[in-house]
């Protein structure tokens, strides 16, 4: 168990639909990073937070925005949703941005038919 | 920007030494990372290595070159659980972003 919080762990949706996805990070971690992984594909960086504030964005697409809370939980939002973004979402979290590995939760499935 | 190359695939024998082998570029350097991945399931980290050399940790060493952009994964007494995808990341600097490359697929035969 790596401490780092994911929910829902499975979710099938419509095309066009929105869900939010949400992940608590361990204990005293203050970086927050979501990445997506299609079917056998690597891990997609998406978006980083660090106490609450953005740091980097990678590949994410503008239907999809992301937020950190004053409570250091953050939740990834997907809207308009197509077929091509079924994948698991991760949510890894580490101490500080710049030291120290990440840890991830365990993902959240997402299947939009 | 950021890249990272790894093999898609190895195949090695129970018992066995493999060496799976990651190149990186990034926009400044602050770490290289290996992680372990069962089919869905989330990555596990093996290692971390920011300077130069071999870090030894039981079975798993991983090794870096600054230099050359170059790390590798060194994988002794191969076991079948050892079957998983092996992901090499890059840190930039800053922290901003960690990028993994697609992972390699390492199969394990008796």
């Amino acid at each position: 168990d790596s401490g780092v919080t994911q929910t829902p762990k499975h979710l099938i949706t419509a095309t066009g639909q929105r869900v939010t996805l949400r992940c608590s990070p361990r204990s005293g971690d203050l970086s927050v990073y979501w990445y997506q992984q299609s079917l056998d594909q690597g891990l997609q960086f998406l978006i980083h937070y660090y106490n609450g504030e953005e740091r980097a964005k990678g590949n994410i697409l503008e239907r999809f925005s992301a937020q950190q809370f004053p409570d250091l939980h953050s939740e990834l939002n997907l809207s308009s949703l197509e077929l091509g973004d079924s994948a698991l979402y991760f949510c890894a979290s580490s101490l500080r941005q710049d030291t120290g590995e990440l840890f991830f939760g365990e993902g959240s499935r997402l299947t939009v038919l | 920007g950021q890249n990272i190359d790894q093999p898609t695939e190895m195949t090695a024998t129970e018992g066995a030494i493999v060496q799976i082998n990651c190149t990186y570029q990034t926009s400044g350097f602050n770490g290289l990372f290996w992680y372990q991945q069962h089919a869905g399931e989330a990555p596990t980290f093996l290692s971390y290595n920011v300077l130069d050399g071999l870090e030894e940790k039981g079975r798993f060493s991983s090794f870096l070159s600054r230099s050359k952009g170059y790390s590798y994964l060194l994988l002794k007494e191969l076991q079948m659980k050892d079957s998983a995808s092996y992901l090499c990341a890059a840190r930039n600097t800053g922290g901003f972003k960690t990028i993994f490359g697609a992972g390699t697929r390492l199969f394990v035969k008796a």
